[in-house]
């Protein structure tokens, strides 16, 4: 058990419609990390929070936003959403971000139909 | 932009035999991480390696960390059908010390 509670575990909706998935970060940790990882490919990074505040941002498309809140639990807004958003969807946490390894959810997965 | 490259990219094997993969890149990376990720679930850390030329053993599992600090591999003895996963590796970045994922290198053991 990582410690990182993802939350739902599945989700399925129709092209349009708007999402949010939610992550509880390992006690301790400050640093919150959003990937998405589609059928069988590697891991693309979204967006990163430190402590609240925006620290690094990947691939996150404009339709997809992301907080952290000051319990440091984060949420991630997938709206307007299209088949190809379908994926799965984790969270990370550290302890400080930048190099420190990370600790894995268990993932949403997400089918938009 | 830093990239890893990871090879192969699917690995079929017997059980009992070796292998080894492999996360190359052009640029050097402060520390290099691997990480295996079974069906269902979220990757898990299984080692990080900080120093040129760093070996570590992990049971049947042995890294290593390349001298100039830009690949590293991973190689399995008698691989056993418990080993299967997908295998990422990912490396911090020397530049702003974020992590940098390479593709995987997706493992199947056959008993």
């Amino acid at each position: 058990d990582s410690g990182v509670t993802q939350t739902p575990k599945h989700l399925i909706t129709a092209t349009g419609q708007r999402v949010t998935l939610r992550c509880s970060p390992r006690s301790g940790d400050l640093s919150v990390y959003w990937y998405q990882q589609s059928l069988d490919q590697g891991l693309q990074f979204l967006i990163q929070y430190y402590n609240g505040e925006e620290r690094a941002k990947g691939n996150i498309l404009e339709r997809f936003s992301a907080q952290q809140f000051p319990d440091l639990h984060s949420e991630l807004n997938l709206s307007s959403l299209e088949l190809g958003d379908s994926a799965l969807y984790f969270c990370a946490s550290s302890v400080a971000g930048g190099g420190s390894p990370l600790h894995f959810g268990n993932g949403t997965r997400l089918t938009v139909t | 932009t830093q990239l890893l490259e990871q090879s192969p990219q699917f690995l079929s094997i017997q059980e009992g035999e070796n292998l080894t993969v492999y996360c190359n890149s052009s640029s050097v990376f402060s520390s290099l991480q691997w990480y295996r990720q079974e069906p269902g679930e979220g990757p898990v850390l299984l080692v990080t390696v900080v120093t040129g030329g760093e070996v570590k053993k992990l049971k049947r599992l042995t890294f290593q960390f390349g001298d100039a600090r830009k690949d590293s591999s991973l190689h399995i003895t008698a691989a056993q059908p418990g080993d299967t996963g997908l295998y990422l590796c990912a490396g911090e970045a020397d530049s702003n010390y974020q992590l940098i994922w390479g593709a995987g290198t997706k493992l199947i053991i056959k008993p």
